[in-house]
């Protein structure tokens, strides 16, 4: 079964700053979808990016992007120009394109600092 | 931007007793899910459903949960016989055809049996 891990239980940046957040995964799948998702205190999940792994291109949305690294099995999270909204509980996600079933890693709070 | 909307928002059930949750997916989406997340864990799959039976479902979801979905909107989430273990955020969520896709999560059913 597939397992993906986060390994910082929490992080902190300054804002305007860049942070990244780390997640690697287990599994003997050759394609895949990785996927970050931020949960605000709101407690609502929302989708951030989303890579395939057929594709060596990391994926950007904004001030967000990921450095995917295949062979590492690791799926990193930068932010860039880091804002107080930016402030939730990050989760990293698997998704194989065998299966429904999203596999969350652990997660990691991000606490932004004025 | 379409959403995926759950009611109640928070519900407080007697130990023993049953609940549904209840979540209406966006309406062009063909897969949907049922997640919980413990305070403070992970967010754990319980069960996918598409074309009116279930896909898949985790070694949680067993005789205690069921899923239906009662008309072309609704997507329930029955639990008989809560415990007090039982306590979560409950996610609904719902996907396009096509595994690339993220989920769209609704904002969660906070449920707390006592």
């Amino acid at each position: 079964a597939q397992t993906v891990t986060q390994s910082q239980p929490e992080m902190s940046v300054q804002e305007a700053e860049t942070v990244t957040l780390s997640c690697t995964y287990d599994t003997s799948e050759s394609d895949y979808y990785l996927f970050w998702y931020k949960q605000p205190p709101s407690r609502q999940m929302i989708l951030v990016i989303r890579q395939e792994a057929y594709k060596q291109q990391n994926a950007t949305e904004n001030r967000f992007s990921v450095n995917f690294q295949k062979a590492a099995k690791s799926f990193s999270l930068k932010i860039s120009d880091s804002q107080l909204g930016d402030a939730a509980m990050y989760f990293c996600a698997y998704r194989s394109v065998n299966n429904n079933d999203m596999r969350f890693g652990a997660g990691t709070r991000l606490t932004v600092k004025p | 931007e379409p959403e995926v909307t759950q009611t109640p928002s928070h519900q407080v059930t007697q130990m023993g007793q049953e609940v549904i949750l209840r979540c209406v997916p966006i309406s062009n989406h063909l897969y949907f899910y049922w997640y919980r997340q413990i305070l403070g864990q992970k967010v754990e799959f319980l069960v996918s459903f598409y074309n009116n039976e279930i896909s898949e479902k985790s070694e949680i979801f067993d005789d205690q949960f069921s899923v239906e979905r009662p008309d072309g909107s609704n997507f329930t989430l029955k639990i008989r016989s809560t415990k007090l273990e039982d306590s979560a955020m409950y996610f609904c969520a719902s996907s396009e055809q096509g595994v690339f896709y993220g989920y769209t999560f609704g904002s969660g059913t906070r449920l707390t049996v006592v």
